[in-house]
């Protein structure tokens, strides 16, 4: 099976700061990567998809890159509505999600 | 309006057995595989269950198969998850979600299972 490992577990961050979250697959999977958010008690909601495809209506600050093993979601200025936990989920062998990060306010 | 609303929530003893339901509108739902992913209070997701569009073919998760069948009635709209010999480490919310371009791009408001003797 292939294990997702994201970076960091958590991070607290200000508004209007960039921010970082990695992914790493135990494998290759090629751009099978996709990124989600989800905030307490709703639904996970879909932001990337093929390591860089926005997702409609998803706003242009989030952008995902990387290929093979190593992944990256950058939310180039964060604003309030953005904290969260995001998740990284591969989907080139069955699926499987990363363990996610929590970024707070600072 | 795109939507998934899954419906099934309660509590149930170990050992016990429940069916979650899953209904869609709004899309093509017979053209879409589907899937079931989970969430244990405080903690991360976790996949669970995988059907394809015609559902010919189906996925499970170590950790549910042999106790968990999915199942869809494309003529009802309507995904399902049979849940069977639960355990405590089953307790949590089930969401469905629709695959689309290898991604799940919409998702049900989840339904609660908890199960406690």
């Amino acid at each position: 099976d292939i294990q997702m490992t994201q970076s960091p577990s958590s991070l607290s961050a200000s508004v209007g700061d960039r921010v970082t979250i990695t992914c790493r697959a135990s494998q290759s999977i090629s751009s099978y990567l996709d990124w989600y958010q989800q905030k307490p008690g709703k639904a996970p909601k879909l932001l990337i998809y093929a390591a860089s495809s926005l997702q409609s209506g998803v706003p242009s600050r989030f952008t995902g890159s990387g290929s093979g093993t190593d992944f990256t979601l950058t939310i180039s200025s964060l604003q309030p509505e953005d904290f969260a936990t995001y998740y990284c989920q591969q989907s080139y062998s069955t699926w499987t999600f990363g363990q996610g990060t929590k970024v707070e306010i600072k | 309006e795109l939507q998934l609303v899954e419906s099934g929530e309660d509590l149930v003893q170990p050992g016990g057995s429940l069916r979650l339901s899953c209904a869609a509108s709004g899309f093509t739902f017979s053209s879409y595989a589907m899937h079931w992913v989970r969430q244990a209070p405080g903690k991360g997701l976790e996949y669970v269950s995988a059907i394809s569009s015609n559902g010919g073919s189906t996925y499970y998760a170590d950790s549910v198969k042999g106790r968990f069948t999915i199942s869809r009635d494309n003529s009802k709209n309507t995904l399902y998850l049979q849940m069977g010999s639960l355990r405590a480490e089953d307790m949590a919310m089930y969401y469905c979600a629709r695959e689309k371009n290898s991604a799940f791009d919409i998702w049900g408001q989840g339904t609660m299972v908890t199960v406690s003797s």
